[in-house]
């Protein structure tokens, strides 16, 4: 079975700095697709960015990027120059299948 | 694209009860997907429908589950004689067509219920 493990309950970072969400899976797929998904409070969860499995170069986006270590089943999000919209609640999650299995999560608060 | 929309926004219900909730997806979009998300918890999978058809389901959905998509468009879940424990956001998302894997789903606002 497919497991998604984010193991930062809740992370801080500082309005401009750069922070970096943990991220680790498991799966027996040889091929796969990753996502970083946000879900603010008492909002709909928008995709942030993806990473198709097979292709070397780490996705961006804008301000988001990733650092996909393919060996070691890691799939952190790096958010630069943080801003106040950022807070939010951020969610791992793995292609499987028809569904996404997605980690527990990892709260951002953004100080100003 | 208006999104996918969910209604209602909140339920609240007494134990024994049963509820509906409707999902529309985004137009064009012919896979949907229900998920059902706790409190601090990340969504968890309960059903997809490609079209009308519904391919597949998971054992969170037990029989007091019930989920439709009659005509390919809009989908309901229904869940009979509500128990305390099925207080939670029901989530729906959609994706378009496609060889599937690589198909980004789009959520809805969801719909939390909450059972007395």
């Amino acid at each position: 079975a497919q497991t998604v493990t984010q193991s930062q309950p809740e992370m801080s970072v500082q309005e401009a700095e750069t922070v970096t969400l943990s991220c680790t899976y498991d799966t027996s797929e040889s091929d796969y697709y990753l996502f970083w998904y946000k879900q603010p409070p008492s909002r709909q969860m928008i995709l942030v960015i993806r990473q198709e499995a097979y292709k070397q170069q780490n996705a961006t986006e804008n301000r988001f990027s990733v650092n996909f270590q393919k060996a070691a089943k890691s799939f952190s999000l790096k958010i630069s120059d943080s801003q106040l919209g950022d807070a939010a609640m951020y969610f791992c999650a793995s292609r499987y299948g028809n569904k996404l299995v997605f980690g527990a999560g990892t709260i951002l608060r953004v100080k100003s | 694209d208006t999104g996918v929309s969910q209604d209602p926004r909140h339920k609240i219900t007494k134990r024994g009860q049963n509820v509906t909730f409707r999902c529309d997806p985004i137009s064009e979009h012919n896979r949907l997907y229900w998920y059902r998300q706790t409190l601090g918890q990340g969504p968890e999978f309960l059903t997809y429908f490609q079209n009308e058809a519904q391919l597949e389901k998971s054992r969170l959905l037990s029989d007091r589950f019930s989920a439709e998509r009659p005509k390919g468009s809009f989908s309901t879940l229904e869940i009979q004689r509500t128990e305390q424990g099925d207080s939670a956001m029901y989530l729906c998302a959609s994706s378009p067509p496609g060889s599937g894997v690589e198909e980004t789903q789009y959520f809805g606002p969801g719909t939390r219920l909450l059972v007395l």
